[in-house]
């Protein structure tokens, strides 16, 4: 089946730096890749929609220039939490939607981010 | 917007007893809809979807939904849960033609063997 994986699993920085979340397609193409957050025992809130080789588009209420993303290639997607503080603390979750796949989107692991 | 309702976020039963988990969303147009598991420690995966045609969808391990268009519902079945059912599930919803899924709030599944 179709493979998302991110990288890191897990990271923990200082408050004030910047932290790169990669979320790659291993086995297919992805035009269209989204970020997720999730928060405990809560659902998934989509923060944005990645498209390969255009800018991404925010949900409401979801800083551009706090959350940064680069799709770059129909394989990878990156987001980086700039100046971090300990309220962007949050489980981060990208999927990507298989380009042959009729609108289903497959999952990557999840990265566990802990801002000091 | 679509949204999505999902009931009785914490579901204890036992092994062999019957699940039954209800998801209703809010739109009038054409959806499609999907159910996702989340294992402890292990990260989303697609149980089943539904986009056209049998309003019955067989997942993978047992599990089956039905799409009742009138009552907006999707609701997600399993005749005999196994302690490896242990889980959050998650129903979700998009609009056809929408990239964009809405996600319930989740059910959090314990099986006791």
């Amino acid at each position: 089946g179709a493979v998302v994986s991110q990288h890191p699993s897990r990271v923990i920085c200082k408050s004030g730096t910047s932290v790169k979340i990669e979320c790659r397609s291993l086995d297919f193409q992805a035009t269209t890749m989204f970020w997720y957050r999730q928060f405990p025992k809560q659902s998934l809130m989509l923060m944005a929609t990645s498209n390969e080789g255009s800018k991404a588009t925010y949900e409401q209420g979801v800083e551009k220039d706090k959350f940064l993303i680069n799709h770059a290639s129909l394989t990878l997607s990156t987001l980086t939490v700039t100046s971090a503080h300990p309220e962007d603390s949050s489980f981060y979750i990208c999927s990507a939607r298989d380009n042959e796949g009729f609108e289903t989107q497959y999952f990557g692991p999840g990265t566990r981010l802990l801002v000091l | 917007a679509q949204s999505v309702s999902q009931h009785n976020h914490h579901v204890i039963l036992s092994e062999a007893a019957s699940l039954e988990l209800g998801c209703n969303y809010s739109y009038g147009g054409t959806v499609n809809l999907f159910w996702y598991v989340q294992y402890p420690g292990q990260h989303l995966q697609l149980l089943l979807k539904y986009f056209s045609g049998d309003p019955l969808v067989k997942g993978i391990k047992g599990f089956e939904a039905e799409f009742i268009k009138s009552k907006f519902s999707f609701n997600l079945r399993k005749p005999s849960v196994q302690w490896s059912d242990t889980a959050e599930y998650f129903c979700a919803v998009n609009a056809l033609g929408n990239n964009r899924l809405a996600f319930g709030k989740g059910n959090q599944v314990v099986v006791i063997p």
